[in-house]
């Protein structure tokens, strides 16, 4: 197991709602992505962050938003979810090196929205 | 849209048997990785191939890159029950911040 956590493990939501998705990285990384796996598929790219600023976003909209804190750890927020939004957010850290090596990841938080 | 393909999708062996799966992605790299996930739990990397390298190995685990074909193996020898699992390829670009996942390969290995 690595070093990343996630809370809560699961969470059920109604359409409309928000949430909020938490992630402590492991010690020493400074760098957290987020990621989103639908059943099924393989994990797609939400944002990153590194020392508390957004590092580059892949194709979801606005209403994802998240935040980066001085501890490195960092939150999710979605805002009016949609039923396409059922899935498991995967958090995954990284240590300060050059490029995109070996990320850790955590155990995921498992979303259902009704 | 996902930049890496797997195949095959699905793959049933035998205990002590090899497992093969390979995957295809689009753009040029600065390497690839396999990660292993279990149950759709968190995933957990197995190894990392740069573009210049060829072949890599960790334990049972044997990496091939072939960047003229843009494709990728990995082969597990001598599988356990506890390689179930499904594998993912995921590839990083030059000057990029992001992995690329495809959509795995489910690998059951019958006891």
């Amino acid at each position: 197991e690595t070093g990343v956590t996630q809370s809560p493990t699961h969470l059920i939501k109604t359409r409309g709602q928000q949430v909020t998705l938490r992630c402590s990285s492991q010690s020493g990384h400074n760098t957290v992505s987020w990621y989103q796996q639908a059943l099924g598929q393989g994990p797609q790219f939400i944002f990153q962050y590194y020392r508390e600023e957004e590092n580059g976003r892949g194709n979801f909209p606005p209403r994802f938003s998240g935040l980066q804190f001085p501890n490195y750890s960092s939150e999710l927020n979605v805002n009016a979810l949609e039923l396409d939004d059922s899935a498991l957010y995967l958090c995954a850290s990284s240590p300060p090196t050059s490029g995109v090596g070996e990320q850790f990841f955590g155990p995921g938080t498992r979303l259902t929205v009704l | 849209s996902q930049q890496g393909e797997e195949d095959p999708q699905a793959l049933s062996i035998q205990e002590g048997e090899n497992a093969t799966m390979n995957c295809s992605y689009k753009t040029s790299i600065n390497n690839l990785q396999w990660y292993r996930q279990n149950s759709g739990r968190g995933l957990v990397h197995l190894i990392l191939i740069r573009s210049n390298e060829r072949e890599k190995h960790s334990g049972r685990l044997r990496v091939t890159l072939d960047t003229s074909k843009k494709s990728s193996s990995l082969l597990i020898t001598a599988s356990r029950a506890a390689d179930t699992a499904s594998y993912f390829c995921a590839t990083c670009r030059s000057n990029d911040y992001k992995l690329s996942f495809g959509a795995g390969t489910t690998v059951t290995v019958r006891a």
